[in-house]
């Protein structure tokens, strides 16, 4: 079985500008999470999707904005880049959630994402 | 919110010895606990997790114990090998039967090193 995805490995931008990074989940699982990691700040989580529909959002600005599509596959985009948002961005897919089961998370390698 | 902290930072042991990594949550409403090791370019790989109505669990060399009241769990390694070597994180999180939202509360990560 595939694992989690993510599209592209490497990125380098420039302030001011944009981007949009993709994230395949294992077949059949249908919630994707993102999250950013950096060394100052570790791993902090973005936003959770599931059945195309935002379930969840962590504390970042508007600038960060993500889409689930019917296919489970989800993408994230950040407008206005800032220096700042230089980390490698996450995603994890589990099977479904919902309730009070937490199923596991599985991770993709991450893009890393540079702003210059 | 959720906060976890996770200690110590650094971990250097000799092949062969055991580790302790120890967490601490501050939300008792959590109710699920992985572990997750990150190697060098890769994403955070499950290793083991486990769910608040459990208080120990075991696979192979590796064991996680949790203790509810204290709201504290650790990650416990046995025989430790080079190929151990990578960063170590913990996460907490709850699950919520309404919207059925989630996220994974990270730790700050533990730098596990095996000397041959």
């Amino acid at each position: 079985k595939a694992g989690v995805t993510q599209t592209p490995r490497y990125l380098i931008k420039t302030r001011g500008q944009q981007v949009t990074l993709s994230c395949s989940p294992i077949s059949g699982h249908r919630s994707v999470s993102w999250y950013q990691q950096t060394p100052g700040q570790g791993l902090q989580f973005l936003f959770e999707y599931f059945s195309e529909t935002q379930r969840n959002k962590g504390n970042f600005p508007g600038r960060f904005s993500g889409r689930q599509f019917s296919n489970s596959r989800s993408e994230m985009n950040v407008s206005t880049l800032e220096l700042g948002d230089s980390a490698l961005y996450l995603c994890a897919s589990s099977p479904t959630g919902g309730g009070y089961s937490n199923q596991p998370q599985h991770f993709g390698d991450g893009t890393r994402l540079s702003i210059l | 919110g959720e906060n976890v902290e996770q200690h110590p930072s650094t971990l250097s042991v000799q092949e062969g010895d055991s580790a302790v990594i120890k967490c601490t949550y501050s939300d008792s409403a959590s109710n699920y606990f992985p572990w997750y090791k990150q190697e060098l370019g890769k994403g955070p790989q499950l290793i083991i997790d486990i769910r608040s109505n459990v208080g120990e669990k075991k696979d192979q060399r590796i064991a996680v114990t949790l203790n509810k009241t204290a709201k504290h769990f650790s990650l416990h390694i046995t025989e430790t090998q080079p190929e151990d070597s990578a960063v170590y994180f913990c996460a907490a999180s709850r699950g919520y039967m309404d919207t059925g939202r989630r996220a994974l509360t990270f730790g700050s990560g533990t730098r596990l090193q095996v000397q041959p």
